[in-house]
């Protein structure tokens, strides 16, 4: 299978716990990006890396969240002290970041629940 | 601010009818649009994607037009079918680095 990949694919924590997610996008895909999707809604933009630069943060990353693509090809998103409003969809995406080519391809997603 | 939404949260057809779907946005700026349909349990997947100096496209059984003077997108299924049930989410792509911003979603519930 060469899409997208996330790991874990469900994630049960406690409030306060730290968790850790990671992406493994299409090979060779230079533009990364998180997004967070709650019940009923579509997903939002949290963060978007190019290559390993982080380019771009929603304002919707608080400082308990941080990201990182250290080398360019797989990324983690990691949430401290995890609140209950931290239950989410958290999907990762990719693109080629070619010209005319904007198609971005999600992965399955991991499904945190803070209790 | 910016924002992408959907006039219907659901909708049921009967198998083999036609599907309508509608999407109003508010960026009269955003000059980029795509559909996603998102099964239980998956990430969004691409339809189809249209650019604000078209007023239609067509896919295989798809058809997204775009009305830039009200600002409406639609996406129109032809001879809708089981598989097609999901949630439909319109997109706008924003900004330097193409994010996404999503409307709300429509589910669609197809009738056997």
């Amino acid at each position: 299978d060469t899409g997208v990949s996330q790991n874990p694919r469900h994630k049960i924590t406690k409030r306060g716990q730290n968790v850790t997610f990671r992406c493994d996008p299409i090979s060779e895909h230079n533009r990364l990006y998180w997004y967070r999707q709650t019940l009923g809604q579509g997903p939002e933009f949290l963060t978007y890396f190019q290559n390993e630069a982080q380019l771009e943060k929603s304002r919707l990353l608080s400082d308990r969240f941080s990201a990182e693509r250290p080398k360019g090809s797989f990324s983690t998103l990691e949430i401290q002290r995890t609140e209950q409003g931290d239950s989410a969809m958290y999907l990762c995406a990719s693109s080629s970041g070619l010209a005319g080519l904007n198609e971005q391809f999600f992965g399955p997603g991991t499904r945190l629940t803070v209790l | 601010g910016e924002s992408v939404g959907l006039h219907l949260p659901t909708l049921s057809v009967q198998e083999g009818d036609n599907s309508i779907i509608n999407c109003a946005y508010s960026n009269s700026a955003s000059d980029y649009f795509i559909w996603y349909k998102q099964e239980s349990g998956k990430g969004p997947q691409f339809i189809i994607d249209i650019r604000s100096n078209m007023d239609k496209r067509q896919g295989q059984r798809v058809t997204v037009l775009l009305n830039k003077t009200v600002k409406h997108l639609s996406l129109q299924i032809a001879a809708t079918q089981p598989g097609d049930s999901a949630v439909y989410f319109c997109a706008e792509i924003h900004g330097a680095y193409d994010k996404v911003i999503f409307g709300p979603g429509t589910s669609l519930s197809v009738i056997p």
